[in-house]
């Protein structure tokens, strides 16, 4: 089968740095991808690695070790609007998403 | 760049009808669209790829003669839902997919949803 774990919630204060992990087992990799929902919009592209290490983009990185099939998330500086729901997906090698169950971020004051 | 467009944003049906759901990629041609369905408090799941030129090709359990799919241009796709049932009842999200430097990525959709009474 296919899966892929992640925390249901996690809160933190503003400013503060958050780490959002991912653990999957796939019949096919071809990248790890993340994404986030605000409540009642669409998925917004935030980062994909599909090698080793770490991928950084302003405030939010990615990191990846295939070998370990894990992955996190980290943003940085917290603020109150990265308050939203936060997916990891892979891709496979037919370019298919195939998404965890989200994580819940709340950012508070 | 990387923006795709669905219409219409938000759509009531009575039940038994059918209603067509268009994703646009605006600036880049995509081959490859995809289509998902979001239930509220879940994830998004995959119902069908979309290939322009070819028959969508449909995950496990999704009926493909009620979600219709069509993808007749490199930057149209589209999804139908016929004859449709209150549990139809949900929110829709289409991707494209754009090679950019040897990478894959999804771009997604705005999101239609559909309620029917």
């Amino acid at each position: 089968g296919q899966s892929l774990e992640q925390p249901s919630e996690v809160t933190a204060v503003e400013g503060a740095i958050v780490q959002i992990n991912c653990t999957y087992q796939t019949s096919g990799f071809y990248g790890l991808s993340w994404y986030q929902q605000h409540d009642g919009g669409a998925p917004t592209f935030l980062s994909y690695n599909a090698l080793d290490g770490l991928e950084e983009t302003g405030r939010f990185s990615s990191f990846l070790s295939r070998s370990d099939s894990y992955g996190y998330l980290l943003l940085q500086e917290l603020q109150m609007k990265d308050s939203a729901s936060y997916f990891c997906a892979v891709m496979d090698s037919s370019y298919k998403l195939i998404f965890g169950s989200g994580t819940r971020l709340l950012v508070r004051p | 760049g990387a923006v795709v467009s669905q219409h219409p944003s938000r759509v009531i049906c009575k039940s038994g009808t059918s209603v067509k759901i268009e994703c646009r990629s605006l600036d880049f041609q995509a081959t490859t669209m995809f289509w998902y369905r979001q239930f509220p408090k879940q994830s998004l799941m995959l119902m069908a790829t979309s290939n322009e030129g070819s028959k969508a090709t449909y995950e496990q359990g999704v009926e493909k003669d009620k979600f219709l799919i069509n993808h007749a241009s490199l930057t149209l796709s589209t999804l139908t839902v016929t004859s449709a049932h209150p549990e139809d009842s949900s929110f829709y999200i289409c991707s494209a997919l754009l090679s950019r430097e040897s990478a894959y990525e999804q771009y997604f959709g705005p999101g239609t949803r559909l309620t029917v009474t």
